[in-house]
């Protein structure tokens, strides 16, 4: 049974680009969440993904933007890419509506130069 | 708001120490609580959680108590061992329905053999 899988692994981008990053989640699983883990600090969420809508979303701007696809798989964009965004980034997935149960991927860094 | 508060590492023990995280939280309602471990290189791994007051939630040889009276839910382990090097995140969500986990900064854990 393959957990929470991400990709790619690692990134390098430059201020001002754009960046997609990938989400496959935990097999029977319907609902993909994004976190924001800056250098030495808690994760923070960035927004949730259910039935290809955004059900819930964080303190973070307009150039955090996602997307849910039928087979539950989900994309994380960042557009117009700042030095402060450079960070490691999870997916967690879980049924709606269980927390309690959200299991994570292994992240992807993005270092913005 | 919500939020978590936890000691600040890097907190190093020697192997077979007993070893204590505080962690204290601020929540409305009656939040769940968890603690998460995070190994180098890794994504999260849920360590164990508790969902109402007085529950006690254990795995791998930690215990944590949810204290709703000093709003506390501290990691205890009688004896560590080296493999217990980590980062270690106490977190919540306001219930079992809601959609994010809110995250303490994270404490650094280094064991010497």
């Amino acid at each position: 049974d393959a957990g929470v899988t991400q990709s790619p692994t690692h990134l390098i981008k430059t201020r001002g680009q754009q960046v997609t990053l990938r989400c496959s989640p935990k097999s029977g699983h319907d609902t993909v969440s994004w976190y924001q883990q800056a250098l030495g600090q808690g994760p923070q969420f960035i927004f949730q993904y259910y039935e290809e809508e955004e059900r819930q979303r964080g303190n973070f701007p307009d150039r955090f933007s996602g997307h849910q696809f039928p087979n539950y798989s989900s994309e994380l964009n960042v557009n117009a890419l700042l030095l402060g965004d450079s960070a490691l980034y999870l997916c967690a997935s879980s049924l709606l509506g269980q927390a309690n149960e959200q299991y994570f991927g292994p992240g992807t860094r993005l270092t913005v130069t | 708001g919500n939020s978590v508060t936890q000691m600040e590492g890097p907190v190093t023990l020697s192997e077979e120490a007993f070893l204590t995280i505080n962690c204290t939280y601020t929540a409305t309602g009656y939040p769940s609580l968890f603690w998460y471990v995070q190994y180098p290189g890794e994504g999260l791994q849920l360590l164990l959680k508790a969902t109402k007051a007085d529950d006690k939630g254990s795995n791998k040889g930690f215990e944590a108590t949810y204290r709703k009276e000093t709003t506390s839910f501290h990691l205890e382990k009688g004896s560590v061992q080296v493999s217990d090097s980590a980062v270690y995140f106490c977190a919540l969500s306001r219930s079992s329905s809601a959609s994010k986990i809110i995250f303490g900064s994270g404490t650094r854990l280094s064991i010497r053999p």
